[in-house]
């Protein structure tokens, strides 16, 4: 398996819910990441997970909730979001943290209204 | 800081034309990557060049990687349409993430 899934592939939601987006990869990877992606704009790294623990959260709201249940699987829980959030939402593995070909999952189109 | 600075941003081509794309970083990166992006989906893995001197050939796409000049650069040999993407190199510096470039919105015409 060579792939990155992610779940859903579109979410709208409204500033009050909360929700989750799901990240699975079965690789064998280590280093799994969430990135931010505006129409027209490079992938925003958000969060880098590495052998399960937390390394990087590159000064993200703590709207955004990132968690990592195990070294397949990757979560992103979303509260109280603002319009602005709405983005394509892109994780991605890599074999480890310090080697960084990483492969992409399809993204969650992420509308906030 | 890394910076990854790529050129141009926006390239119309025509079918059969050949062209290139340049990436220029900042200090050392130790590994250059190109990423394809169609309209709407995510990030392909292109190359991977991990050494001064490297050379990677997929189809009609071509990248090369010079640490001396600090430059990167995504060969077009004869156009098509299906090559119409965006087109992002990244780099990286021991153990830091990926650094992006913007991107070049390639469009191929007929």
């Amino acid at each position: 398996d060579t792939e990155v899934t992610q779940t859903p592939k579109h979410l709208v939601m409204g500033m009050t819910n909360k929700k989750s987006l799901k990240c699975e990869q079965h690789m064998g990877h280590r280093a799994m990441y969430w990135y931010k992606q505006k129409a027209k704009k490079p992938p925003e790294l958000m969060f880098v997970y590495s052998y399960e623990k937390l390394s990087i959260n590159e000064s993200v709201p703590s709207r955004f909730s990132p968690e990592c249940p195990n070294s397949s699987l990757l979560n992103l829980h979303l509260h109280a979001l603002q319009p602005e959030d709405s983005a394509l939402y892109l994780c991605a593995s890599s074999l480890s943290s310090s080697y960084n070909e990483q492969f992409f999952g399809p993204g969650t189109r992420l509308t906030v209204l | 800081e890394l910076k990854v600075e790529q050129n141009p941003l926006f390239l119309s081509m025509q079918e059969g034309k050949n062209y290139t794309i340049y990436c220029n970083y900042s200090t050392t990166s130790d590994r250059l990557y190109w990423y394809r992006q169609d309209p709407g989906k995510s990030l392909e893995s292109l190359f991977v060049l991990l050494s001064n001197g490297a050379v990677k050939q997929e189809g009609r796409l071509m990248a090369s990687l010079d640490t001396k000049a600090r430059l990167s650069t995504l060969h077009i040999t004869a156009a098509v349409h299906d090559l119409s993407a965006t087109y992002f190199c990244a780099g990286d510096s021991g153990n830091t993430p990926l650094v992006f470039g913007k991107g070049t919105r390639l469009s191929v015409i007929a």
